[in-house]
């Protein structure tokens, strides 16, 4: 069965500062992978995503995210981090060739708070 | 393109009553989802549509029901509606299978409370 952890419930991080929010899954086949942002009273809104290739992909908002296969990891990080950052972040999984194929998995939201 | 929009925004029922929430996408997208976000559970996928005439469930499907008869529109029904039902609903919609690893698309939900 497909399963995506975020072990934070929340990250408190300062303006300026790095932050990084955790993500770990469990899937059969290849994985992929998804992370999403969520304002107040608004729909989730894509940042980015792991296919293949490249380890560490690119998003947006200056986001980005290492996946690590050894780990099972698809960490969120963002090199200086802004009060705008703010908002509820979402880790999502499926994985081409499987039953599940299309239908994404989401972990259970780790709120990201930035503080001036 | 106003992407993936939902009817209504806000409502209220009272235990027993019935309601449908629309969902529209103007993408020509093939697959669309319905899913319920509940404070620390994350978005749970109810019923999903990989094609106009097609559905099929999910994770959380009992108490709800769906229809695709157009493409364009994905209809979540609760027939007779119960407290537990109480939660944010989100409408989402991806190009399809072939594009599988397609990010979806999600609307701006509606946020539903059962007395």
């Amino acid at each position: 069965a497909q399963s995506v952890a975020q072990p934070e419930d929340q990250v408190n991080v300062a303006e300026g500062n790095p932050l990084t929010v955790k993500c770990t899954y469990s899937v059969s086949g290849n994985p992929y992978l998804f992370w999403y942002v969520q304002y107040p009273n608004r729909g989730l809104q894509f940042l980015l995503k792991y296919i293949t290739g490249d380890n560490l992909v690119k998003g947006s908002y200056g986001f980005e995210a290492e996946f690590n296969k050894s780990q099972t990891s698809f960490h969120l990080k963002k090199p200086s981090a802004l009060v705008s950052d703010s908002a509820l972040y979402f880790c999502a999984v499926t994985a081409y060739g499987s039953s599940n194929t299309g239908k994404l998995i989401f972990g259970q939201g780790t709120t990201l708070q930035v503080k001036p | 393109n106003a992407g993936v929009t939902q009817t209504p925004k806000f409502r209220v029922l009272k235990t027993g009553q019935s309601m449908t929430l629309l969902c529209a996408q103007d993408m020509n997208h093939e697959y669309m989802y319905w899913y319920r976000q509940d404070p620390g559970m994350g978005l749970r996928l109810i019923h999903y549509s990989v094609g106009e005439g097609t559905t099929a469930k999910g994770e959380v499907p009992d108490g709800y029901n769906v229809s695709r008869l157009k493409k364009q529109n994905f209809l979540l029904g609760l027939e007779s509606a119960a407290p537990s039902q109480t939660s944010v609903y989100f409408c989402a919609s991806s190009p399809g299978l072939v594009h599988s690893y397609n990010e979806q698309f999600f609307g701006p939900g509606t946020r539903l409370t059962v007395l």
